[in-house]
């Protein structure tokens, strides 16, 4: 199937400081990603649809000044996690849909740990 | 928007046995229907899916059927082994092509 490649696989920080995490179509253009959240043992939760050349849109509740999402090229999408805290630690994971919306694959997901 | 039901949470099967995960969709518009299976610590990772077109599909041991008038599908495995073992969502995607996903089902297979 299609890559999805994301780094970093984990990372630690200190409270306070900001994290880039990048998700990237190898194979394919990626006119649209998806990034989401995830807690131990609980499903996706969809944080927020990222689109080629505009801003990106994000669910209710999520904070778009804290979560900052760039999609500045049809294979690279970021997420950046501003002033990171203790409880912004969990597994972010980005998502692409193939060429002529046909599958959706996922990147291998970065663990965050805020300490 | 779409809702997505899964059940169920958790499935114990014997190695060998068949097992059987539904989900169930309300968005008469959703038309792309994908399973995913998802290993501890590790991406999902896509295994069958299903268009609105088609009834039933089968790629060696595990099948995908869709009934688009009860809005429901499900995900079958057959002659389970121990490495089916993981978590299974399903999906289903409608016109805005953002997909939503169940809750998970965590299937343990024992040798």
């Amino acid at each position: 199937g299609a890559v999805v490649s994301q780094h970093p696989s984990w990372v630690i920080c200190k409270s306070g400081t900001s994290v880039k995490i990048e998700c990237r179509s190898l194979d394919f253009q990626a006119t649209t990603m998806f990034w989401y959240r995830q807690f131990p043992k609980q499903s996706l939760m969809l944080m927020a649809t990222s689109n080629e050349g505009s801003k990106a849109t994000y669910e209710q509740g999520v904070e778009k000044d804290k979560f900052l999402i760039n999609h500045a090229s049809l294979t690279l999408s970021t997420l950046t996690v501003t002033s990171a805290h203790p409880e912004d630690s969990s597994f972010y994971i980005c998502s692409a849909w193939t060429g002529g919306l046909e599958k959706l694959f996922f990147g291998s997901g970065t663990q965050l740990s805020v300490l | 928007g779409e809702n997505v039901e899964q059940h169920p949470s958790t499935l114990s099967v014997q190695e060998g046995d068949s097992a059987v995960i539904k989900c169930t969709y309300s968005d008469s518009a959703s038309n792309y229907f994908p399973w995913y299976k998802q290993e501890l610590g590790k991406r999902p990772q896509l295994i069958i899916d299903i268009r609105s077109n088609v009834g039933e599909k089968k790629d060696q041991r595990i099948a995908v059927t869709l009934n688009k008038t009860a809005k429901h599908f499900s995900l079958h495995i057959t002659e389970t082994q121990p490495e089916d073992s993981a978590v299974y969502f399903c999906a289903a995607t409608g016109g805005s092509y953002i997909p939503t996903f169940g809750r998970g089902t965590s299937l343990i297979v024992h040798p």
